[in-house]
């Protein structure tokens, strides 16, 4: 069976800072990996995804992540994080059927 | 153009009580998926269409909870005899075709809780 790691529940940064948040997946096949953010009482909005080619996907706000196969990770990366970015991160993988499955999510706070 | 629209936004309802959650997804679409998030739980899949297909209700967590796709479009969540613990933020995602690799897209959520 599938599943998503993100072992940090709550994040802080400062505005400015860099930031990554870490994702370990499992999953038996090539998996298709996606990064999701929720803003409060909002629905989740796609930042970016891999299934194939480069391994450094580029999404959108500025985001990226890097797949690395022999971590089984997907870490999303950013070089100056906004107050705006902050949320609730998901990383997601995707199987050959259909449902997605979520990580627990990270909180990220930034402070000013 | 429009994105995935749910209703109601909110629900609150008592024990015992049936409750049904709708999803409108995007203009062509042809596959639909609901999820449920919750506190203890994160999120979970729950059912997925893909046009004609007999869905897959892997997810469903009891026989309590079903759900139907008319015409290929709008999709109805149904919980019967609703228990305290399915107290959640139920939401909605519509992709072109299904598929691992596609996008969802999600909507809102509807905000249940049960008293």
């Amino acid at each position: 069976a599938q599943s998503v790691t993100q072992p940090d529940i709550h994040i802080t940064v400062s505005e400015g800072a860099s930031l990554e948040l870490r994702c370990n997946y499992s999953y038996g096949a090539t998996p298709y990996l996606f990064w999701y953010v929720q803003s409060p009482g909002q629905g989740l909005q796609l930042l970016l995804k891999y299934f194939s080619g480069d391994t450094l996907v580029q999404g959108i706000k500025g985001f990226e992540a890097e797949f690395k196969r022999s971590q089984s990770s997907f870490n999303l990366r950013k070089p100056s994080v906004h107050w705006s970015d902050a949320a609730e991160y998901f990383c997601a993988v995707g199987n050959a059927g259909n449902m997605l499955t979520f990580g627990g999510g990270t909180r990220l706070m930034v402070k000013p | 153009g429009a994105g995935v629209s749910q209703s109601p936004s909110n629900k609150v309802t008592e024990k015992g009580k049936d409750v049904e959650l709708r999803c409108d997804p995007i203009s062509g679409h042809t596959a639909l998926y609901w999820y449920r998030q919750s506190l203890g739980q994160g999120l979970e899949f729950l059912i997925y269409f893909q046009g004609n297909s007999a869905p897959d209700k892997s997810g469903l967590p009891s026989d309590r909870f079903s759900a139907e796709r008319t015409g290929g479009s709008v999709s109805t969540l149904t919980i019967q005899r609703t228990q305290q613990e399915d107290s959640a933020v139920y939401l909605c995602a519509s992709s072109l075709q299904g598929g691992g690799s596609e996008t969802q897209y999600f909507g809102p959520g509807t905000r249940l809780l049960v008293l």
